[in-house]
This record gives C-alpha cells, structure tokens and sequence, in this order.
C-alpha cells in the first residue's frame, strides 16, 4: 500500500512567520498535486509538481518535488490570516492509475 | 473553471434510509471519484468511475453503490444508512493524462440518526 505521510500534522502560528509542510513516502510516484480545503468545502487544487527536483512557485508559496520523487515540500513565507486551511498532498501512482494517494493532511492556522 | 456540484450541502437522514448523492460536472471528464473524509482519518475513496456505465471499487466501497449512466453525472447511494456513515462526502473528477490532478465538489455533509 502506497502511504503519504505528511507533517506536521496540527500547525499554528502568527502572521508574518515562515513554515514548511512535509509529505513523505517510500514510494515513488509519477505526479504529487497539493491542495487547500477550508472549513466546510472542498479541496482546491493548488499545484502538480511531475519531475524530480522540480520547484513551483504560487505567490508567497513554495512547492518542491523530492530528487526520487518520494517526498514533497510547501513553504509559506510571510504567512496571512487567509492562508489558514487544511492543506493536503496527494501522489498519482504510477503505471497510469487515475486514483490518488491522500495524505491525511496539515491543518494550518495563521492569527493575526 | 471546472466545476463539480453536489446536490445538497448538509443532509440528515434516518437509520435505515436509502439516500441518494449527486455529482455533476461541466467539463465533459472521463473520471469522477466519490470520497469520505473523516477526522483523523483524511479522504478515503468509496468508488472511481473512468467512463459512463463503468465503476471501479475504491478502498472502501462496503455499504455504498454508485451509478453513472451519463458522463456528466456521478451518483452515490448509501443503501441503508447507518449512523458509522455519518460524515463528509466529497465528489471529484478529472480528465485524462492531466497528472490526475482531480476537482472538488462542495462536499455534503451527511448525518445519519
């Protein structure tokens, strides 16, 4: 079984800070996607990162691919009030399967 | 934009029940996915259709069918609700050779009494 690990799991801090969110596994697989769900609504794809070491950049966000395309990283920087959600990764397994990995997510509060 | 629409944002019904979610999408994708996502426990998928008539189970399909008979319309049905199906359902769908990448309904927030 394909596993996404991400962490850390509960993250709260104040406006203006930086922070990292992880997502790991032992498996490789040919597309991670990140995504943002809000209280009460679904998730909203934020980006796809496909090659290994891959870097995207979505305003005050920072998405990064791991080299083995195992692992990926979400860096925020300056973080704002409306930043604050649940903030999933998700893995497309390879050899052309349309179902995704979920990992179980990094619920994040920024105050202001 | 693409977009996914849920029939109903919050429903409660009865033990016993059968209850029907419907999924609709604009953008003419082959895929259409039906999730829950439970505290602690992310999004699990229940079924993946990948064309009209064809359904594919997910990791947690006990208690649950589905239904597509046009390609823009995914349904769920619960068919006798129990209150361990209390929870968020989620519809997605996304075409072909996009990475996966998937698209969200609203979601429906089930309880079952």
């Amino acid at each position: 079984t394909q596993l996404l690990e991400q962490s850390p799991q509960f993250l709260s801090i104040q406006e203006g800070e930086n922070l990292t969110v992880y997502c790991n596994s032992s498996s490789v697989f040919s597309s991670l996607q990140w995504y943002r769900q809000e209280p009460g609504e679904g998730p909203v794809l934020l980006v796809t990162v496909v090659t290994g070491g891959e870097v995207k950049k979505l305003k005050r966000l920072t998405f990064q691919f791991g080299d083995a395309r195992k692992d990926s990283s979400l860096h925020i920087t300056a973080a704002q009030p409306g930043d604050t959600g649940l903030y999933l990764c998700a893995g497309a397994r390879q050899g052309g399967s349309e179902k995704l990995v979920f990992g179980k997510g990094t619920k994040l509060t920024v105050n202001p | 934009d693409v977009k996914v629409t849920q029939s109903s944002r919050y429903l409660v019904k009865r033990t016993g029940e059968k209850v029907f979610l419907e999924c609709v999408q604009d953008m003419d994708h082959e895929n259409m996915f039906w999730y829950r996502q439970d505290p602690g426990l992310g999004l699990r998928l229940i079924y993946f259709s990948y064309d009209v008539k064809m359904k594919e189970k997910g990791d947690i399909p006990e208690g649950y069918s589905v239904s597509r008979e046009k390609k823009e319309r995914f349904s769920l049905i619960l068919e006798s609700a129990s209150t361990n199906q209390t929870s968020m359902y989620l519809c997605a769908s996304s075409p072909p050779d996009r990475n996966g990448e998937q698209y969200f309904g609203p979601g429906t927030r089930l309880t079952v009494t």
